[in-house]
């Protein structure tokens, strides 16, 4: 089964709001990263944290981790409209380079109305 | 610099032919990975590089799916014997190391079987 688990599947804010997704994942990571897609095709990296890491910021992004609860979130201050898209969160897993694959959760589909 | 590309951007083929896609990562990642994304779903690890070996294939869904890396940079799936349950989005990434470092995507290949 997959490792991650966004919450909520889908949400829509209006321009200027923020938008918090979450996501839950179950065994232990070196490293979790958030990816947007648009329209169905190549993903952006956004941010990455790692196992250490509490919280990281990258300009209008602000990501916390969890590892007691297995969890992480991600908010969008101020939000546009370009940031329409599907947000995924991935946990990284490497074990001495034995596998380094991220395992992704399902997504969230952010629309943002103008 | 130029980012992962992937070729063919869309295939159309028919159930039990054989397909080949490409991905070029980018210049001086040593990690490339393949991920299956199916319509509406989020991604699925296949397999991943670290220079030209696999140490992890565990993401093959059957012997019908191989792929090489040669040269340490260019890498080919290869699909034999399509089905309709293999269209999806094939997408391929690349990082610079394999722990800690985000992984860059191609575009994808949109492979549909009829």
């Amino acid at each position: 089964s997959q490792q991650g688990e966004e919450d909520p599947q889908a949400l829509s804010i209006q321009e200027g709001e923020n938008a918090t997704m979450n996501c839950s994942y179950k065994t232990s990571i070196n490293n979790l990263q958030w990816y947007r897609q648009n329209s169905g095709r190549g993903l952006v990296h956004l941010i990455l944290i790692r196992s250490n890491e509490r919280e990281k910021h990258s300009g209008r992004l602000r990501v916390t981790l969890d590892t007691s609860k297995k969890s992480s979130s991600l908010l969008i201050t101020a939000s546009r409209a370009a940031d329409t898209a599907s947000y995924f969160c991935a946990t990284a897993m490497f074990d001495g380079g034995a596998t380094n694959k991220l395992i992704f959760g399902t997504g969230t589909l952010l629309a943002v109305q103008p | 610099g130029a980012g992962v590309s992937q070729s063919p951007s869309n295939k159309v083929t028919e159930k039990g032919k054989d397909v080949e896609l490409r991905c070029d990562p980018i210049s001086g990642h040593t990690a490339l990975y393949w991920y299956r994304q199916r319509l509406g779903q989020g991604l699925e690890f296949l397999i991943y590089f670290q220079g030209n070996s696999a140490p992890d294939k565990s993401g093959l869904p059957s012997d019908r799916f191989s792929a090489e890396r040669t040269g340490g940079s260019v890498s080919t799936l290869t699909i034999q014997r399509t089905q309709q349950e293999d269209s999806a989005v094939y997408l391929c990434a690349s990082s610079l190391r394999w722990a800690n470092y985000e992984q860059y995507f191609g575009p994808g290949t949109r492979l549909t079987v009829t």
